[in-house]
């Protein structure tokens, strides 16, 4: 059974301040990690994707990848309270498979 | 303007009576899905079509049926809806189901409640 496992939080972060969103999975082979954001009653938007370890930057935002330990992350680098919002983790056990998701989590960042 | 749609946003009935749910991208993607998602449950995935008329099930797809006769549509149709299928339903398509990064593209959701 393909898991993706987070914290349902909420994660309170102030304003200006780092957030960081864990992930894990448990399918050792999985080849794709990505990051949502879901602004309520809203659809998800890709924030960033991920497959090699490591670190990936884009803007303010960090995706860090550890295969070894099967743990994904994001790091929000000045947090805004336009930030504030449920960050999905999703997962590709396979190159030619569906998305698993993780059920999120929310983070209120406080002017 | 690249993006999926769904029809209708809102939609309340009574349990029993068919109704689909449209989805249409104009991306000209191959790969397309539906996902449900609920209070603590998350996005679950019920059926997806990786071309036309390629469909395989998701994760929960007991209740609901789909089609993919063209490429750019792929309706969800409830033959029976019951009040445990209320939820929020979105659409979603990728350029393909392969390779790393293949980002999903989602339509706006439907609010479906079944009295």
């Amino acid at each position: 059974q393909k898991e993706v496992e987070q914290n349902s939080g909420p994660l309170s972060v102030p304003e200006g301040a780092i957030a960081s969103l864990n992930c894990t999975y448990s399918d050792r082979g999985s080849q794709s990690f990505f990051w949502y954001r879901q602004y309520s009653g809203k659809s998800p938007e890709l924030i960033m994707f991920i497959y090699s370890n490591g670190d990936k930057e884009d803007g303010r935002f960090t995706a860090q990848l550890n295969k070894a330990s099967q743990y994904v992350s994001l790091l929000i680098r000045d947090s805004q309270p336009s930030d504030s919002a449920t960050y999905l983790c999703a997962v590709k056990p396979q190159e030619y498979s569906t998305l698993t998701f993780g059920k999120g989590t929310m983070l209120l960042v406080s002017p | 303007e690249a993006q999926v749609t769904q029809n209708p946003r809102y939609l309340i009935t009574v349990t029993g009576k068919k109704l689909t749910v449209t989805c249409s991208q104009n991306m000209n993607h191959e790969y397309m899905s539906w996902y449900r998602q609920d209070p603590g449950l998350g996005l679950r995935q019920i059926y997806y079509s990786m071309n036309v008329e390629v469909t395989d099930k998701g994760d929960v797809p007991e209740g609901y049926k789909v089609s993919r006769k063209e490429k750019r549509n792929f309706p969800l149709i409830l033959e029976s809806p019951s009040p445990n299928q209320t939820s929020l339903y979105f659409c979603a398509s990728s350029l393909y189901s392969g390779g790393a990064g293949n980002e999903q593209f989602f339509g706006p959701g439907t609010r479906l409640t079944v009295l």
